[in-house]
């Protein structure tokens, strides 16, 4: 099983700061990786596939950079929706599809 | 548009079961791979099970391998999750969700419904 180990678990973000997000992977899994944010109360919802391709309707200010073993999900400019929690998943091994343990990006 | 809507969820004893539905709408549902994904409490995504467009093909976390089953009726445009043998860790939100690419086992679960809550507690 591929395990997905996410940082920092807690991010303390100013409105208009940029966030960087990071993952890592047990062993390489290539692009295989995407990126979910879930705001409270609701379901995930996909912002990234293939490591780096916004999925549809995801502003620009979202972007992925990776591969391998080591991810990033960076926010340029966070806005007030944006606070939420982030997770990573790996398809390129599986079963299982794994998550990591999701990073929290709070208002500081 | 695509819609997913689960139902069937509620409090159960510890050892007991219950029947998940998800219940497609928007896209030809025949077509598509569709995921279990579960979430306790204040906790992280868990992938369940998953079942291929045509429901020959089915697969398990170890976590609940040998007491769930995952099945679909295409001619209903539903998916269901039997549940049995149930205890507290089970408790959770549970989703389905499925990709945008017919045919194909990963690259993101684009659609999620908005999940029904299972409780295990005597």
């Amino acid at each position: 099983e591929v395990v997905m180990t996410q940082s920092p678990a807690t991010l303390s973000v100013s409105p208009g700061e940029r966030a960087t997000l990071s993952c890592r992977a047990s062993q390489s899994i290539g692009s295989d990786l995407a990126w979910y944010q879930q705001k409270p109360g609701q379901a995930p919802r996909l912002l990234i596939y293939g490591a780096s391709t916004r999925a549809t309707g995801i502003p620009a200010r979202f972007s992925g950079s990776g591969s391998g073993t080591e991810f990033t999900l960076t926010i340029s400019s966070l806005q007030s929706e944006d606070f939420a929690v982030f997770y990573c998943q790996q398809y390129n091994y599986w079963p299982p599809w794994t998550f990591g343990q999701g990073t929290k990006v709070e208002i500081k | 548009q695509v819609q997913l809507v689960e139902s069937g969820g509620g409090v159960v004893q510890p050892g007991r079961s219950l029947r998940l539905s998800c219940a497609a709408s928007g896209f030809s549902f025949s077509s598509y791979v569709i995921h279990w994904v579960r979430q306790a409490p204040d906790k992280g995504l868990e992938w369940v099970a998953v079942i291929s467009y045509d429901g020959n093909n089915k697969y398990y976390a170890d976590s609940v391998k040998g007491r769930f089953t995952v099945s679909r009726d295409n001619s209903k445009n539903t998916l269901y999750l039997q549940m049995n043998s149930l205890s507290a860790e089970d408790t959770a939100i549970y989703y389905c969700a499925s990709g945008s690419v017919a045919y194909n086992y990963g690259r993101g679960f684009d659609y999620w419904g908005q999940g029904t809550l299972v409780t295990v507690s005597s």
